[in-house]
């Protein structure tokens, strides 16, 4: 596609809910990023996907949350058992490569709101 | 990672030129200056990127000095629909194969009429 999309635009989950937030990279975009967002704040690095490997993790809050990209392209974010806190926009980014230097492309993200 | 502080927020009216400084006393010699800006409901969109001296596109110039310890963003004759948040980041850009972003809070630019 022409960009990175992401679905759903909007979630809202009751407290303890499992959702799943889907992305879909531009094509041929070898790397893949997910964001969290907190209302005025700046975007959050979640986790970094290169094809289908997950590389880094570091981001995640807890184990809650859980990423995966199984054919190197679409990427789903997990989260289980969601919590108040969760409620945030979550971004995806990709890129063609690794490198940013001509910048990476971000979704308009899902906003979750948890009640 | 070199830290980047820049102003909360700032105003301006349509027409003017905008410069929105940021601070990087601990960038690191293989980091590059890039800034992003975000739209309400969008996500955070690609700027400029540069390394040294200036740095121009089709909207935006960055001007770095020679000691590299701050960087200028600047947007020519704003209008209305520049108003958003502009991020400054600082990394390098080819380490590792890959660079996560670190975004600050950002600056909030509100053009009025």
């Amino acid at each position: 596609g022409a960009g990175v999309s992401q679905s759903p635009r909007y979630k809202v989950a009751k407290r303890g809910q499992d959702v799943a937030l889907r992305c879909d990279p531009i094509s041929g975009h070898v790397s893949l990023f997910w964001y969290q967002q907190a209302l005025g704040q700046g975007p959050e690095f979640l986790t970094y996907f290169q094809n289908e490997a997950q590389l880094d993790k570091s981001g995640l809050p807890s184990d809650r949350f859980f990423a995966e990209r199984p054919e190197g392209s679409v990427s789903t974010l997990k989260i289980q058992r969601t919590q108040q806190e969760d409620s945030a926009v979550y971004l995806c980014a990709s890129s063609l490569a690794g490198t940013q230097d001509i910048g990476y492309t971000f979704g308009s993200g899902t906003r979750l709101t948890v009640v | 990672l070199a830290k980047t502080t820049q102003p909360i927020s700032m105003d301006s009216y349509e027409g003017q030129e905008v410069n929105i400084t940021c601070s990087h006393n601990n960038i690191a010699t293989n980091d590059y200056i890039t800034w992003y800006q975000q739209f309400p409901s969008q996500g955070p969109r690609f700027i400029i990127q540069g390394y040294k001296t200036k740095v121009t596109n089709e909207v935006a110039s960055l001007f770095i000095p020679a000691d590299r310890k701050s960087s200028t963003l600047s947007l020519p004759r704003v209008s209305l629909s520049d108003t958003a948040v502009y991020y400054c980041l600082v990394g390098d850009i080819f380490s590792g194969g890959y660079n996560k972003l670190i975004f600050g809070a950002g600056t909030r630019l509100a053009v009025h009429p």
